[in-house]
């Protein structure tokens, strides 16, 4: 929703090189940011997520960062593999029940 | 997906006529969702359940119902199908309402022609 804004819409990458998806949020006391990936076919799956209380978060290949005075919050995917293709999503929980809500979206294409 | 399951996967329906989805899940999860995905909207909150009988308007509601009699099944109908809700529908579970993951389903693609 208008609450969360998300970029590229679209992102093509060489094999081995990296990819950042960028994220921004409305309210500043949203504090929960969880990051989806979505295959084509299947349901978005949970694959990182980060608490207001911390600045960077990695597991494996994928990382998060969050910056809250910006109010923005990046994905980050090293060393791309043609598996990493796929729709990626960001949310955010927002004030006052604190309900996720989507970003629009980013189709990432790992090129072999 | 391990726990919560939707039906059917497909449905072509015809305009004007009641079509319901139902989402399954095993995991006795409080909160449940339903989510439409379409290009360039992402994924839009229609309803969503907070507990047995408990239900709430998303974002997107209009020419949307749903019911929860039991913890583990959330029906979205709608009441009278329009091409504009061609989409793919998803159902999401949560524990807690925003501070962990949602677990979703696998989606249904809904074409009303």
């Amino acid at each position: 929703g208008e609450n969360v804004e998300q970029h590229p819409s679209t992102l093509s990458v060489q094999e081995g090189d990296s990819a950042v998806i960028k994220c921004t949020y409305s309210d500043s006391a949203s504090n929960y940011f969880p990051w989806y990936k979505q295959e084509l076919g299947k349901g978005p799956q949970l694959i990182i997520d980060i608490r207001s209380n911390v600045g960077e978060k990695k597991d494996q290949r994928i990382a998060v960062t969050l910056n809250k005075t910006a109010k923005h919050f990046s994905l980050h995917i090293t060393e791309t593999q043609p598996e990493d293709s796929a729709v990626y999503f960001c949310a955010a929980s927002i004030p006052p029940d604190y309900k996720l809500s989507f970003g629009a979206g980013t189709t990432v294409t790992v090129r072999a | 997906d391990a726990g919560i399951t939707q039906s059917p996967r497909h449905k072509v329906t015809e305009t004007g006529t009641p079509v319901t989805l139902r989402c399954h899940q095993t995991e006795n999860h409080r909160y449940m969702y339903w989510y439409r995905q379409d290009p360039g909207h992402g994924l839009r909150l229609i309803h969503y359940s907070y507990g047995v009988k408990d239900t709430d308007k998303g974002e997107v509601s209009d020419g949307y119902s749903v019911s929860r009699s039991k913890t583990e099944d959330f029906l979205l109908t709608l009441e009278s199908a329009t091409s504009s809700q061609t989409s793919v529908y998803f159902c999401a579970i949560s524990a807690t309402f925003g501070d962990y993951g949602y677990t979703f389903g696998s989606g249904t693609r809904l074409t009303v022609v």
